[in-house]
């Protein structure tokens, strides 16, 4: 089975320049996470969706970030304009049934803003 | 406040010898566990977990838990570090679930010959 794929690993942007991020779960997962990593710090939630829903977006800063899940399987997380403090891994993660109680995690982006 | 608290920033064991990652919470009540491992470049793999239940947990690549309430704690153990245990640790808690997961800061393991 295939994991979370993210695309691209690694980019680089000068600040005030727009960005996107893909993902793509795995398989049959309906709901789907993208959470951002700061150097020395732990995965935080951006936003979560069930599906084509966003059930959690409390933690996305909506002025310069947007998300969507069409069609309740890829998503494309966007940063307009991508400020310095930008500059982080992002993860994409997938879960599937609740029983199976975990969260995979794709391999990530790393941004960095210039 | 509710956290997570890893106190641990770097850690340095010696190949073969035991680990014991610290990881404590505060949540009022008997939250979902978790630690994860993230490789350099990887993604967080799942090592284990805990809902309830025995306290004990057996995760793959020989890691085990225990969960005490008592202390807020969830503490990771291996009893033989491997070279390719070296990578970072991650303690999460989800005070309502395995859908929305608060991670600690990590802490970074090094292994010497």
């Amino acid at each position: 089975e295939a994991g979370v794929v993210q695309s691209p690993r690694y980019k680089i942007i000068e600040k005030k320049q727009p960005v996107a991020f893909w993902c793509n779960p795995i398989s049959g997962h309906n709901t789907l996470y993208w959470y951002r990593q700061n150097l020395g710090q732990g995965p935080e939630l951006l936003i979560r969706y069930e599906n084509e829903e966003a059930v959690d977006d409390s933690q996305l800063p909506k002025d310069r970030f947007s998300a969507e899940r069409l069609k309740g399987v890829d998503s494309t997380l966007k940063i307009q304009p991508a400020e310095l403090g930008d500059s982080a891994v992002y993860l994409c993660a997938s879960s599937g049934t609740a029983s199976s109680y975990e969260q995979y995690f794709g391999p990530g982006t790393r941004l960095t803003v210039t | 406040a509710q956290s997570v608290t890893q106190p641990d920033i770097h850690i340095t064991v010696s190949e073969g010898a035991s680990l014991e990652l610290r990881c404590n919470y505060s949540y009022g009540a008997t939250p979902y566990l978790f630690w994860y491992v993230q490789s350099p470049g990887q993604g967080l793999q799942l090592l284990l977990k805990y809902f309830s239940g025995d306290t004990l947990v057996q995760g793959i690549k020989g890691f085990e838990a225990e969960f005490k309430r008592s202390q807020s704690s969830f503490n990771l153990r291996k009893p033989s570090v491997h070279w390719s245990d070296a990578a970072e640790y991650f303690c999460a808690v989800g005070p309502t679930g395995f859908q929305k997961l608060v991670f600690g800061t990590g802490t970074r393991l090094l292994v010497s010959p």
